[in-house]
Formats: C-alpha cells, sequence, structure tokens
C-alpha cells in the first residue's frame, strides 16, 4: 500500500511569492492532517480536514496560509505571500480512524 | 511553559545499554500518549501507543503515569539502529479531534 506522499520535496522561493504544497493521503483515509517543524522547535499542528471538510483548523498561523482538499482525495496548502518566517518542514498526515496518524515525507520550505 | 517537555539530550549510549526517556505533558485532560521515532530528515512514524497499564514491543516499554502525568519510553539491548529522535506525542483532549502535540524530541546515538 503507497504511503502518504508530499510535493514538492524542497522549495526554495524568495521573499512575497507564492508556494503551494501537495499531499496525497493513503487511498481510503478521510482525515487528512497538516503539520509544520520550523528549525529548532516542535512540530507544531495546522489543520485538519475530514474528507472535504475543515474540521479544525486552529493551527493555521495567519490568513496567509490556504488550505483545500477538493472532493475529500488531495490537499493543498498555499502560502501568499511567503515570509521569512514560514521556512520549515510542512508534514502532511492521514488516518483512517482517530489516534492513528501515518506521515508524509515532508516538503522542506525556504524562504529567502 | 511547553504543553510537551522532553529532555532534547543527546544521549550516547553503547550497543546493548538500557536507555529510558522521560516526558511531561501540561494538560491533565490529555486522552491519548504515543511515542513516535524520527529519523534525520525523515518523517515521525509511530513507534507505539502508551497505556496506562503499560506496554511492551519487544525491547521496548512504555509507561504512562496520569497523576503526575509524566510518560516514559525504556528502550533495552540498544541496536544501533535505534539512533534516531523520539517524539513524546499526546492528544490535547477527545473533543479537539485528532490533531496531536508533540514534544521537541530526545536524540538517541548508539554507538558500536
Amino acid at each position: 500500500e503507497a504511503g502518504v506522499t508530499q510535493f514538492p520535496s524542497h522549495s526554495v522561493i524568495e521573499k512575497g511569492q507564492t508556494v503551494t504544497l501537495r499531499c496525497d493521503p493513503i487511498s481510503g483515509h478521510d482525515n487528512l492532517y497538516w503539520y509544520r517543524r520550523v528549525m529548532g522547535k516542535e512540530i507544531k499542528f495546522l489543520l485538519h480536514f475530514v474528507k472535504e471538510s475543515k474540521q479544525d483548523e486552529s493551527g493555521m498561523p495567519n490568513n496567509r496560509f490556504l488550505a483545500e482538499r477538493t472532493g475529500g482525495t488531495y490537499s493543498t496548502l498555499k502560502v501568499q505571500p511567503a515570509e521569512l518566517e514560514d521556512s520549515g518542514v510542512y508534514f502532511c498526515a492521514s488516518s483512517p480512524h482517530p489516534y492513528e496518524q501515518y506521515f508524509g515525507p515532508g516538503t522542506r520550505l525556504t524562504v529567502t | 511553559r511547553k504543553e510537551v517537555e522532553q529532555d532534547p539530550g543527546p544521549f550516547n549510549v553503547p550497543e546493548g545499554a538500557t536507555v529510558a526517556f522521560n516526558c511531561t505533558y501540561s494538560n491533565s485532560a490529555s486522552q491519548s500518549f504515543f511515542w513516535y521515532r524520527q529519523d534525520c530528515r525523515k518523517e515521525p512514524k509511530l513507534l507505539m501507543s502508551v497505556y496506562s497499564s503499560g506496554n511492551e514491543d519487544g525491547r521496548f516499554t512504555a509507561q504512562l503515569n496520569r497523576a503526575s502525568q509524566y510518560i516514559s519510553l525504556l528502550i533495552r539491548d540498544s541496536k544501533l539502529s535505534d539512533s534516531a529522535t523520539y517524539l513524546c506525542v499526546v492528544n490535547p483532549k477527545k473533543s479537539s479531534g485528532d490533531k496531536l502535540t508533540f514534544g521537541t524530541g530526545t536524540r538517541l546515538a548508539v554507538r558500536p
């Protein structure tokens, strides 16, 4: 069974540009989560989808971040405009039920 | 105060040693607890869930003390392949859904 996949694996952009990260969950997993780890800090929750609905977006840092999950399959996370403090590793996770989450390899975002 | 606190280490131990990691959490209403393992520049992977009665999986034993809000992980007969960062992870409360709260991780290095 294929795991969670994320694209791109790395992205380097300039401050003020836009970046879109993509996550493909494990097939059949209704729950999809985004997390972020900035350098030196712990992994932090951003938001949670159940199918196409946002269940919890309490971790989204500000309105420069927009997450979508059209059709309840893959999800995108757009950062517009990117700021230096947005640099970090963005992880996506999926689960078929609460409590057991499977993580993707992450997208390493560098904003210069 | 951080929601989940861990000693960052690193713990440097010889092969065959027994090593223990501890973690404390601040939210007494927390419902579920996990240890994840993260290799360098990789995604977190679930190592084991932690139950009040304690649980064991091969060389790994996890314990939870709800009264003290304390979680532990014991690794016996350390292998070189155990070298990684071990993340203490808590699900804050049932009603918040499944967002996970991570500690910063404890780094383990097992030497020959």
